[in-house]
């Protein structure tokens, strides 16, 4: 079974510069998750999604950021413009709604640096 | 308070040594537990759930305290594999769809020949 499929795995841009990141779930998951990962800290959720739905966005910087998971399967996150402090990991989980499983299952992450 | 609270380590210990991570959670209505394991510049993996009656998977063992608050994780006869950050995660849920999971800043384990 294909896992959580992330793309760009690196990136390195100038602050105020926009970037994208792009995530694609297990097939059959319907709970898609971001989440921002800082150096010596655990993820920490920026956005949860039920199908196409963003049923927790409490944590995502709306200034900045932005999300969609328009037909419910793959995702992008948008971060416009970047800032210095914005460098992180951002990683992407799905889960199945399978009898209330909390199992999330991660992709390898982008690794963004904002110069 | 931290929400999910860990000692960040670094536990160094040699191989073949018994070692044990805690954890404490501020949130009384938390309803799932976990740890996940995170290799060096990798992704999270879920290592194992952790149960009220405590549970065993070969050489780990975790434990939950509900009246502490309090987690565990011990485990036995560490190889140089089990080289790693280990996360302590608690979960809500919600009418029994998923919730969401509150990651501690994981205790880094280094397991030396």
């Amino acid at each position: 079974e294909a896992g959580v499929v992330q793309s760009p795995r690196y990136k390195i841009i100038e602050k105020k510069q926009p970037v994208a990141f792009w995530c694609n779930p297990i097939s059959g998951h319907n709970t898609l998750y971001w989440y921002r990962q800082n150096l010596g800290q655990g993820p920490e959720l920026l956005i949860r999604y039920e199908n196409e739905e963003a049923v927790d966005d409490s944590q995502l910087p709306k200034d900045r950021f932005s999300a969609e998971r328009l037909k419910g399967v793959d995702s992008t996150l948008k971060i416009q413009p970047a800032e210095l402090g914005d460098s992180a990991v951002y990683l992407c989980a799905s889960s199945p709604r399978d009898r209330g499983t909390d199992t999330q299952y991660f992709g390898p992450g982008t690794r963004l640096t904002v110069l | 308070r931290k929400e999910v609270e860990q000692d960040p380590g670094p536990f160094n210990v040699p191989e073949g040594a018994t070692v044990a991570f805690n954890c404490t959670y501020s949130n009384s209505a938390s309803q799932s537990f976990f740890w996940y394991r995170q290799d060096c510049r990798k992704e999270p993996k879920l290592l194992m759930s952790v149960y009220s009656s405590g549970n065993e998977d070969g050489r780990f063992t975790a434990q939950l305290n509900r009246a502490s608050q309090y987690i565990s994780l011990l485990i036995r006869d560490s190889k140089l594999s089990d080289s790693a950050t280990y996360l302590c995660v608690v979960g809500m849920n919600y009418g029994g769809s998923q919730g969401n999971l509150i990651f501690g800043k994981g205790t880094k384990l280094s397991v030396k020949p």
